[in-house]
């Protein structure tokens, strides 16, 4: 069964640790991005990778990092420096740039 | 960077009538404009996409337009169901993808 999926579904964290998000994709897509997504807003580039071992920052890339080592796995590390992490984080792959991006779905961290 | 803006935040429409949702955008060289649907708790979706070199294109009760001039691009909805209620949210792509960028989105209710 082919697709992006994202792990946990919910996580807890207390304010001041770090944590990874798993994304991991069996499309053979080369593009993977991060988005935040915040209650009634839309969504926001975090990072994005055209290729392994590459990576870009997004909009708000400040507080987070990511890592390509595998064509098929762009995990997002949240770290103690995002001041506000509480959120609905959204990854998505396609097979080039300019093309139908698929969605996992989703991980909603909580930070206490 | 990319820039894009979606009309209106909020819309509310009789079953049967159709919907319209607006976005623009701001760099001339983005030529990919998907649209996609997030339903309540659930990853987006694609529903329909165009590209720069088409200025219409139709699905079932589904159409978008693009105006490259005028830098705007509508989603159009038909005969609307209240499965149809959801988000939805437009983006914006080069080729490159560097520019992938979505708009706010738009809570669409169908009332019954």
């Amino acid at each position: 069964d082919g697709g992006i999926t994202q792990s946990p579904k919910y996580l807890f964290r207390k304010e001041g640790q770090n944590v990874t998000l798993s994304c991991e994709q069996n499309l053979n897509h080369d593009a993977m991005y991060w988005y935040r997504q915040d209650p009634g807003q839309g969504l926001r580039l975090i990072y994005y990778s055209q290729i392994v071992n590459d990576f870009q920052k997004g909009d708000i890339a400040e507080g987070y990092s990511v890592s390509r080592e595998k064509k098929e796995s762009f995990p997002l590390t949240v770290t103690s420096a995002q001041k506000n992490p509480t959120a609905f984080y959204l990854c998505a792959s396609s097979m080039y740039f300019n093309t139908e991006a698929f969605f996992g779905q989703g991980t909603r961290l909580t930070v206490v | 960077g990319e820039n894009v803006e979606q009309h209106p935040s909020t819309l509310s429409v009789q079953e049967g009538d159709s919907a319209v949702i607006k976005c623009t955008y701001s760099d001339s060289a983005s030529n990919y404009f998907p649209w996609y649907k997030q339903e309540l708790g659930k990853r987006p979706q694609l529903i329909i996409d165009i590209r720069s070199n088409v200025g219409e294109k139709k699905d079932q009760r589904i159409a978008v337009t693009l105006n490259k001039t005028a830098k705007h691009f509508s989603l159009h909805i038909t005969e609307t169901q209240p499965e149809d209620s959801a988000v939805y949210f437009c983006a914006a792509s080069d080729l490159y993808g560097q520019n992938f960028v979505f708009g706010p989105g738009t809570r669409l209710s169908v009332l019954p």
